[in-house]
């Protein structure tokens, strides 16, 4: 079936720190790719997507592109903040709308 | 940006009680609806698919006389816990579609946090 598989944390990195999420798919039909972030206590939040290979999404910062050869969609910051800690999820979602999530890697960026 | 509204945000109750979690769409129409269940610290589990006008379809292994959702227009989902016990508690979430085209991302409402003691 449809998996998500994301690099487990939690990572620690200090303020302005290169950041890599590493996150694998299932190659199973055309899906499309996404990045979540989750704050404290809150719901998830659209960080960034990319619909077919070779897109690159970027939002805040971040970047991720949708690699098919290597079904991977790995989430980068070149300088991250104290802000940046999070939860962030890797997700995939195919025919029927259902999205499949990765396990979330807990990121914590010290001053 | 599209706006999911999610409520009440924090529940504590006795047990035997039921829960009902409103999830809203404010700017858009939504025609699929989605409920998650987050233990502490762990990743999102899809329980439920709701559609408007249509019988929800449940994950496997969620029981369906428990957690009862009803989508009645194309910005509002509710679900209710019924007959909440200890084991229940635990973040939800919902969340919201505009279309069944997979390029659209979901929209996540900021959760509820259900406490039964």
């Amino acid at each position: 079936g449809d998996s998500v598989t994301q690099m487990e944390g939690p990572v620690t990195l200090s303020e302005e720190a290169f950041l890599t999420i590493n996150c694998t798919y299932t190659a199973t039909g055309y899906p499309s790719l996404f990045w979540y972030v989750q704050y404290p206590g809150e719901g998830l939040q659209l960080l960034l997507k990319a619909t077919k290979a070779d897109d690159k999404g970027s939002n805040k910062g971040f970047e991720a592109t949708y690699r098919k050869e290597t079904t991977s969609f790995h989430l980068e910051k070149g300088s991250v903040q104290v802000s940046d800690s999070a939860v962030y999820f890797c997700g995939r979602k195919a025919a029927g709308n259902k999205l499949t999530f990765g396990g979330g890697t807990r990121v914590l960026v010290k001053p | 940006g599209a706006v999911v509204s999610q409520h009440p945000s924090r529940v504590i109750c006795k047990s035997g009680t039921s829960v009902k979690i409103e999830c809203r769409s404010l700017d858009f129409q939504a025609t699929t609806m989605f409920w998650y269940r987050q233990f502490p610290k762990q990743s999102l589990m899809l329980m439920a698919t709701s559609n408007e006008g249509s019988k929800a379809t449940y994950e496997q292994g969620v029981e369906k006389d428990k957690f009862l959702i009803n989508h009645a227009s194309l910005t509002l989902s509710t679900l209710t816990v019924t007959s909440a016990h200890p084991e229940d508690s635990s973040f939800y979430i919902c969340s919201a579609s505009l279309a069944w085209d997979s390029n659209q991302p979901q929209h996540f409402g900021d959760g509820t946090r259900l406490s039964i003691l």
